[in-house]
């Protein structure tokens, strides 16, 4: 069966720092991977999507980058953290190419300060 | 841009009272529609996907329409328990490959 899975589940960053949070799914082959954001108050926010190793599709180009260097593996990332990416965030998966259900892992609390 | 619309934003009912939620979104190229049950804490967790105009999905005590050609759907709960309490999300796809775009949901507080 599939899975996924995602850390950490929460983190206290300071303004400035780096940020890495990585997800990896398991039990399938060429998922489709998404990170979304909910910051405090907003609905869920595209942040990145792939459809392949080395494809990514930026929704929003901040400070946020992302990369996926294993078919399985998704990770976002940052140089230096603002206030304003403190949030929740969740990475999913679906199977490529179909209108299938997202599967969401567990989610990551930021809060930077 | 294109966007996906819920109503309301925040709900309170009775333990009991049985209570519907409106998600509307772009009617051209029309994929799927998707709900989502988020609780707090938790990460969301799929209701149905719905793809056929005049759609008609039921989990229990909660089901969903879908009307494509006007560009809405509906979830229905019925008898709402304390444990309904959660955020519903819905989401629109118009193709098999570009990412879920997501409403922003409804908080729904399901009163004892």
């Amino acid at each position: 069966s599939q899975t996924i899975h995602q850390w950490p589940a929460t983190l206290v960053q300071p303004v400035g720092s780096p940020l890495s949070l990585e997800c990896t799914v398991e039990g399938t082959s060429n998922p489709n991977l998404y990170w979304y954001r909910q910051a405090a108050g907003r609905g869920l926010q595209l942040l990145f999507y792939s459809v392949g190793i080395g494809q990514i599709s930026s929704e929003v180009p901040q400070n946020l980058s992302a990369s996926r260097p294993q078919d399985r593996q998704f990770i976002l990332s940052s140089k230096k953290l603002l206030l304003s990416d403190s949030g929740f965030y969740l990475c999913a998966w679906r199977d490529s190419g179909t209108g299938a259900g997202y599967t969401f892992g567990s989610g990551t609390r930021l809060t930077v300060v | 841009i294109l966007n996906v619309e819920q109503s309301p934003q925040s709900l309170h009912v009775q333990e009991g009272d049985s209570t519907n939620f409106t998600c509307s979104f772009p009617s051209s190229n029309f994929y799927a529609l998707h709900w989502y049950r988020w609780e707090t804490a938790k990460s969301p967790e799929a209701l149905f996907v719905m793809t056929l105009n005049g759609d008609e999905k039921k989990k229990g005590r909660i089901s969903a329409t879908l009307n494509t050609k006007e560009g809405y759907s509906y979830l229905y709960i019925k008898g709402s328990q304390p444990e309904d309490s959660a955020t519903y999300l819905c989401a629109w796809l118009d193709s098999g490959n570009t990412p879920l775009v997501f409403g922003k949901g409804t908080r729904l507080s399901v009163i004892a």
